[in-house]
């Protein structure tokens, strides 16, 4: 069974404050990792897929970076606005021929003005 | 505003209704995909479609008959569901199969509630 975990599970943080939180995967059969956020009574919006062990991508205040051979994936918010207010969600992917989706439960962060 | 539309926003139906949940993208990507999602978890796959044709899905129950009837739309066609069936339904489309290396886009569901 392929387990795909993410914490922590909510964060609280002030206006301004940088946060990060973590996705783990499986370091086998590594494919492809991929973040969205999904704001309340939105659609899940892509911010990144990951590929390669090392990749660090960026969009505005948000980055991430991915490390495949311990199985991890962090996300860092610089600079947190309420805006930010949504919950992240991670998904990975496996190598193979059946390859799909795998998701996280998600991080729900809420930004305090 | 998504890139992938669903129709309706809102449904409610009885147990004996027949209905269908609409997803339509002009992207010109070729995977659609349809999820369901129950509060606080994360998207649960049914189906997906490649390239037009029913590539994977995952054992769900015969009340829910997906169709592609092109590449830029897909329906799923519900019949005699159950209360527990109630969730928010989401489409996605990405530029090719799923489990590649290309973002999925999705809609803003449908939520469905069945009486």
């Amino acid at each position: 069974i392929l387990n795909v975990e993410q914490s922590p599970q909510s964060l609280h943080v002030q206006e301004g404050d940088s946060t990060n939180f973590t996705c783990s995967f499986p370091s086998s059969n590594f494919y492809a990792l991929h973040w969205y956020r999904w704001e309340t009574a939105k659609s899940p919006e892509a911010l990144f897929v990951m590929t390669l062990n090392g990749d660090e991508k960026k969009k505005g205040r948000i980055s991430a970076t991915l490390n495949t051979k311990e199985g991890y994936s962090y996300l860092y918010i610089k600079g947190s606005q309420p805006e930010d207010s949504a919950t992240y969600l991670c998904a990975f992917i496996n190598a193979g021929n059946n390859r799909k989706l795998i998701w996280g439960l998600g991080t729900s962060l809420a930004v305090n003005p | 505003d998504t890139e992938v539309t669903q129709t309706p926003k809102h449904l409610v139906m009885g147990m004996t209704n027949k209905k269908s949940l609409k997803c339509e993208q002009h992207m010109g990507h070729r995977a659609m995909y349809w999820y369901k999602q129950k509060a606080k978890k994360p998207p649960e796959l049914m189906f997906v479609y490649s390239y037009e044709k029913l590539s994977i899905n995952e054992s769900v129950p015969s009340r829910f008959s997906p169709e592609c009837p092109n590449s830029s739309l897909l329906n799923l066609h519900l019949h005699a569901l159950q209360p527990e069936d109630s969730a928010l339904y989401l489409c996605a489309s990405s530029s090719s199969g799923q489990g590649a290396h290309q973002p999925q886009h999705f809609g803003d569901g449908t939520r469905l509630s069945i009486l």
